[in-house]
């Protein structure tokens, strides 16, 4: 069975800093896609960035960067020139190709500081 | 503009009742899904549905209920069989990008149920 992990509950970064959240996941599969997922206070999941595993090349979008590593299971987000609208829950998501099925992490709370 | 609408923001229940979430979405998608988000956890699958008149169950479908029969449309019932349903509950759906069966997932704004 797939899992996906996020072993930061918390962060914090000063605004206009740059911050990596991790993720890693287990899968079996060689076709996936993977997600990040940005959650405000107002609790509205917001597509942030997503890449697709037989793709080589790091997914970007504006400041939001990501490091795959499809070999150690590692699909980090890199958010540059943090700015305080970026405070949010951070869920990364595993997607398996022939699946309708979403795996989900637990988040990791992202605080950005003026 | 395309999107999700789910109804109503908050919703309260009293025990023994049952509660109908609404979902809508005017995206043209296929798959439509209802997952659970506890205080400090991540979404949990309730149930999906790939097509019309056809839905399937996810992690933790006991004491929920849905139908499709309309692609727009996706509801959920809270059942009184659900012994803690106070939760956030999201809906969401995704459509074809050009071939494989597993795409990008859109939200909608949520709903929030207390039990009283």
């Amino acid at each position: 069975a797939q899992t996906v992990t996020q072993s930061q509950p918390e962060m914090s970064v000063q605004e206009a800093e740059t911050v990596t959240l991790s993720c890693t996941y287990d899968t079996s599969e060689n076709n996936y896609y993977l997600f990040w997922y940005k959650q405000p206070p107002s609790r509205q999941m917001i597509l942030v960035i997503r890449q697709e595993a037989y793709k080589q090349q790091n997914a970007t979008e504006n400041r939001f960067s990501v490091n795959f590593q499809k070999a150690a299971k590692s699909f980090s987000l890199k958010i540059s020139d943090s700015q305080l609208g970026d405070t949010a829950m951070y869920f990364c998501a595993f997607g398996g190709s022939g699946t309708y099925k979403y795996i989900f992490g637990t988040g990791t709370r992202l605080k950005v500081l003026a | 503009d395309g999107g999700i609408t789910q109804s109503p923001k908050y919703l309260f229940r009293k025990e023994g009742q049952n509660v109908t979430l609404s979902c809508e979405q005017n995206l043209n998608h296929d798959a439509m899904y209802w997952y659970r988000q506890d205080p400090g956890q991540g979404l949990r699958l309730i149930y999906y549905s790939q097509i019309v008149n056809d839905f399937q169950k996810g992690d933790i479908a006991e004491g929920y209920s849905v139908s499709r029969e309309k692609k727009e449309s996706f509801p959920l019932t809270v059942t009184s069989a659900q012994k803690n349903p106070t939760a956030f509950y999201l809906c969401a759906s995704s459509g074809f990008e050009g071939g494989p069966s597993t795409d990008t997932q859109y939200f909608g704004p949520g709903t929030r149920l207390t039990v009283l």
